[in-house]
């Protein structure tokens, strides 16, 4: 099966850098994904990583190491937009379909 | 392009009732993945459907089934409502293989009482 780890919550202040790490557990490794939730809003898609390495769209990196079974999201210059909750999740095969197994998110406030 | 769209955004029923919930997935989209996130929690796993039919179901009672129909909407069904089954319950569509990312509706938030 799959689990994944990750912190319940983050406090960091706006401008500032902060890293949502997420350490996971699979039969399989089919790549690790990032989203974002406000409020109990819909869950939208950040990044994907499916090699080691970072990941750059913007403001927001994502960073996966294999070998480690280990990633990170990265959010720079930090606004109080940025406020919610953020899950990574693995898929369950490849690319043949699958569902995608998330963490428990980890909630994250910017404090001005 | 619209998105995903789910209906109704809220719904309150009696416990032991039945309560249906309706996915429309984005145009193109075979998949369509339904999770349940009670208040506080992570995004539950409880059915995939890809071309009208059942792929995968998460840990859930036989009471929570669903269906797909032929132009790729959605239907979940839950009956003998419990009051934890009280819950945001979402729904994304994919495509069959492709890009790794799902793209979630905004959800139907069912409340028993």
């Amino acid at each position: 099966g799959q689990s994944l780890e990750q912190p319940s919550e983050v406090t960091a202040v706006e401008g500032a850098i902060v890293q949502i790490n997420c350490t996971y557990q699979t039969s399989g490794f089919y790549g690790l994904s990032w989203y974002q939730q406000h409020d109990g809003g819909a869950p939208t898609f950040l990044s994907y990583n499916a090699l080691d390495g970072l990941e750059e769209t913007g403001r927001f990196s994502s960073f996966l190491s294999r070998s480690d079974s280990y990633g990170y999201l990265l959010l720079q210059e930090l606004q109080m937009k940025d406020s919610a909750s953020y899950f990574c999740a693995v898929r369950d095969r490849g690319n043949q379909g699958g569902k995608l197994i998330f963490g428990q998110g980890t909630e994250l406030s910017v404090k001005p | 392009e619209a998105g995903v769209t789910q209906s109704p955004t809220h719904l309150i029923k009696t416990r032991g009732q039945q309560a249906t919930l309706r996915c429309s997935p984005i145009s193109g989209h075979t998949s369509v993945y339904w999770y349940q996130q009670a208040l506080g929690l992570g995004l539950q796993f409880l059915l995939w459907y890809d071309e009208g039919e059942e792929r995968n179901r998460g840990n859930f009672p036989p009471r929570f089934s669903g269906r797909q129909f032929p132009n790729y909407s959605s239907e979940l069904n839950v009956n003998a409502l419990e009051l934890e089954d009280s819950a945001l319950y979402l729904c994304a569509s994919s495509l069959r293989t492709g890009p790794q990312g799902y793209t979630f509706g905004s959800g139907t938030r069912l409340t028993v009482v």
